[in-house]
């Protein structure tokens, strides 16, 4: 069965550089959630969309922003790249808004690891 | 705020002993998922609960959601060396579209 898509696996970048994570739900989920997940921690919640529109936000900073596109993927843009925001991103999708309850697919993460 | 704590932080335990870890919320939940990730990999789904009161088993986990929807736990019997990674519950308020995940519970089994 189809898995959750991320890319790139593995990106190092330099502080103050810009970084795109892309990820590609399951097919037919029209919901997606990005996570930031540091050593050791817990998966924090950084932003939701559902039918291409951002459905919540959580403790994303302002250099972050993300999209979903007309064909479900979406896209973690992060500018003025710090030291502190190495660490695994996570997107997962799922099928239907949060308010109904489906479980999430999580991708495979993208390690992120700035210099 | 919204915030789900989990204990306990770490579990070593011998295997086929039983092993169990809580989460706990200041405020009521709409609902709660559990997710199991390895080392090194991703959060894996494995339940979810609705209602009040309710109980879900798999095999030898079992799954309890609070009267009050405001703690649950996940109950392992006899574990297994397979068991071992971290699990964690993520809630969900009424009114919101995200998931906040409890700290997680890393469980170590020692054949």
């Amino acid at each position: 069965a189809a898995g959750v898509i991320q890319s790139p696996r593995h990106l190092i970048k330099e502080k103050r550089e810009t970084a795109t994570l892309k990820c590609y739900p399951i097919p037919r989920h029209d919901t997606v959630y990005w996570y930031q997940q540091g050593p050791g921690q817990d998966p924090q919640f950084l932003i939701s969309f559902y039918e291409k529109m951002q459905s919540d936000k959580g403790s994303i900073p302002d250099r972050f922003s993300a999209q979903q596109f007309s064909d479900y993927h979406s896209e973690l843009n992060m500018s003025s790249l710090e030291l502190g925001d190495s660490a695994l991103y996570f997107c997962a999708s799922s099928l239907g808004l949060a308010g109904e309850d489906y479980e999430q697919y999580f991708g495979p993460g993208t390690r992120l690891t700035v210099t | 705020g919204q915030q789900v704590m989990q204990i306990p932080q770490y579990q070593h335990v011998q295997e086929g002993e039983d092993f169990t870890t809580y989460c706990n919320s200041s405020t009521t939940l709409s609902n709660i998922q559990w997710y199991k990730q390895r080392p090194g990999g991703h959060p894996v789904f494995l339940i979810q609960l609705v209602k009040s009161g309710e109980v879900k088993k798999q095999k030898r986990l079992t799954f309890q959601f609070g009267e009050a929807k405001k703690n649950s736990s996940l109950h392992i019997t006899a574990t297994q060396t397979t068991d071992v990674g971290t699990y964690f519950c993520a809630g969900r308020y009424s009114g919101t579209y995200k998931y906040i995940f409890g700290t997680g519970t890393r469980l170590k089994v020692l054949a």
